[in-house]
């Protein structure tokens, strides 16, 4: 299994451009979620999904949209990137819904907007 | 709402040192407590969790934790840290018997020096 993947590993993207982070997984697991990664601010959820169709916000949604339209597959899309949203995003999937099992994380993407 | 507290957010030991990194959490009722660790470079993957049972967990690489629940505690342990063990630490945690999310802590940053 290639557990969770995640694409592209680096993006540079000028303010107002938008892109999909792409996440995939092959374990079958119906709970997938994005988080960010911010020095000091730890792991933080910005949507999430209990199966293909549901989708959900998390604590920072704003500026991303999310969509699931199979198991295996959760983009991450931001339609006018902007500064702030400058980080390292992971994707995890796990076999429970609500993070209440292990999740499984995928490598990152390191987002830099500039 | 939840929050997850790291109290320590660098930490440096000399190889052998022992370790203890603290975690505390703000909510009561039933809870599932995971640390995750990030090696330079890596993604996040499981250290150890608990679910119910003996409050003191074994992880992998040595790492044990304890849950004391009426400190809402579930603080990291190893008796001797490697200079492998350099990695940055996420502490963990969901309330099962809500529809609340996973929070995670801001991390801690460990250092280990030969």
């Amino acid at each position: 299994n290639a557990g969770v993947t995640q694409t592209p590993k680096f993006q540079v993207l000028k303010t107002g451009q938008s892109m999909t982070l792409q996440c995939a997984q092959d374990m079958n697991h119906e709970y997938m979620s994005w988080y960010r990664q911010d020095p000091g601010m730890g792991l933080r959820l910005i949507h999430y999904s209990v199966g293909a169709g549901i989708t959900d916000q998390g604590e920072v949604p704003n500026g991303y949209n999310v969509s699931r339209s199979t198991t295996e597959d959760f983009p991450l899309r931001l339609l006018s990137a902007a500064p702030s949203q400058t980080s390292v995003y992971f994707c995890a999937s796990s076999y429970r819904s609500g993070g209440a099992d292990t999740q499984y994380f995928g490598p990152g993407t390191r987002l830099t907007v500039l | 709402a939840q929050s997850v507290s790291q109290h320590n957010h660098h930490v440096i030991l000399s190889e052998a040192a022992s370790l203890e990194l603290g975690c505390n959490y703000s909510y009561g009722g039933t809870v599932n407590l995971f640390w995750y660790v990030q090696y330079p470079g890596q993604h996040l993957q499981l250290l150890l969790k608990y679910f119910s049972g003996d409050p003191l967990v074994k992880g992998i690489k040595g790492f044990e934790a304890e849950f004391i629940k009426s400190k809402f505690s579930f603080n990291l342990r190893k008796p001797s840290v490697q200079w492998s063990d350099t990695a940055e630490y996420f502490c963990a945690v969901i309330n099962t018997g809500t529809a609340s999310k996973l929070t995670f802590g801001t991390g801690t940053r460990l250092q280990v020096t030969l």
